[in-house]
């Protein structure tokens, strides 16, 4: 099966600081990657669509100045929270699609992310 | 606008019965579908993909159906566990321009007691 690593599963942080979340193909090459933010008993939101080698799209409301995406090669991409606030304290959820494949998305374990 | 519910928002069935959770999404011009499962705290994990060509996907006790003209999708599963117990989202791919992007559904979360 295909897997996607997250890390750090946990991350604390001081307000004002910078986080900075993986997400990695272990086992395919994955030239789109997506980024979901979820707050507690809801579903996933759509923050951004990485693709490797460009820009990444962000969705409407998402500031691209305070997350910060690289997706520098075929199995990673990065996801960094500027500037974190308690606002800013969430699940992140990075997920990715294989090269060639069926359009089938595979989940990272997620991020979860609390700014002091 | 793609818009995706799920019915019922929580379910509680004892061991061992078979039981439906329900999909349904407003916009029929869809890729594919798919069924997750996530456990409390955690990331979501694969359970069925249906191509908009395909009517059902079946993978051990899961069996998924999807019915595109209806804007449709159930995910039965049988003989339920303890283990089964998680929230099941679905998500709906889009055909045109969010092509890539998938809409999930609010979830069901399910509780299967001893």
């Amino acid at each position: 099966g295909a897997v996607v690593s997250q890390h750090p599963s946990r991350v604390i942080c001081k307000s004002g600081t910078s986080v900075k979340i993986e997400c990695r193909s272990l086992d395919f090459q994955a030239t789109t990657m997506f980024w979901y933010r979820q707050f507690p008993k809801q579903s996933l939101m759509l923050m951004a669509t990485s693709n490797e080698g460009s820009k990444a799209t962000y969705e409407q409301g998402v500031e691209k100045d305070k997350f910060l995406i690289n997706h520098a090669s075929l199995t990673l991409s990065t996801l960094t929270v500027t500037s974190a606030h308690p606002e800013d304290s969430s699940f992140y959820i990075c997920s990715a699609r294989r090269q060639g494949g069926t359009g089938e998305l595979f989940f990272g374990e997620g991020s979860r992310l609390t700014v002091l | 606008k793609q818009e995706v519910t799920q019915i019922p928002a929580a379910l509680s069935v004892p061991e061992g019965e078979n039981l439906v959770l329900n999909c349904s999404f407003t916009d029929s011009a869809i890729y594919n579908l798919q069924w997750f499962r996530q456990d409390p705290g955690k990331g979501l994990t694969s359970l069925l993909l249906i191509q908009s060509s395909q009517r059902e996907q079946t993978s051990g006790r899961l069996n998924a159906s999807l019915d595109k003209s209806s804007g449709r999708s159930t995910l039965y599963i049988a003989a339920s566990q303890p283990g089964d117990s998680a929230t099941y989202l679905c998500a709906v791919m889009g055909l045109t321009g969010t092509a890539s992007k998938l809409t999930f559904g609010t979830g069901t979360r399910l509780q299967v007691t001893l």
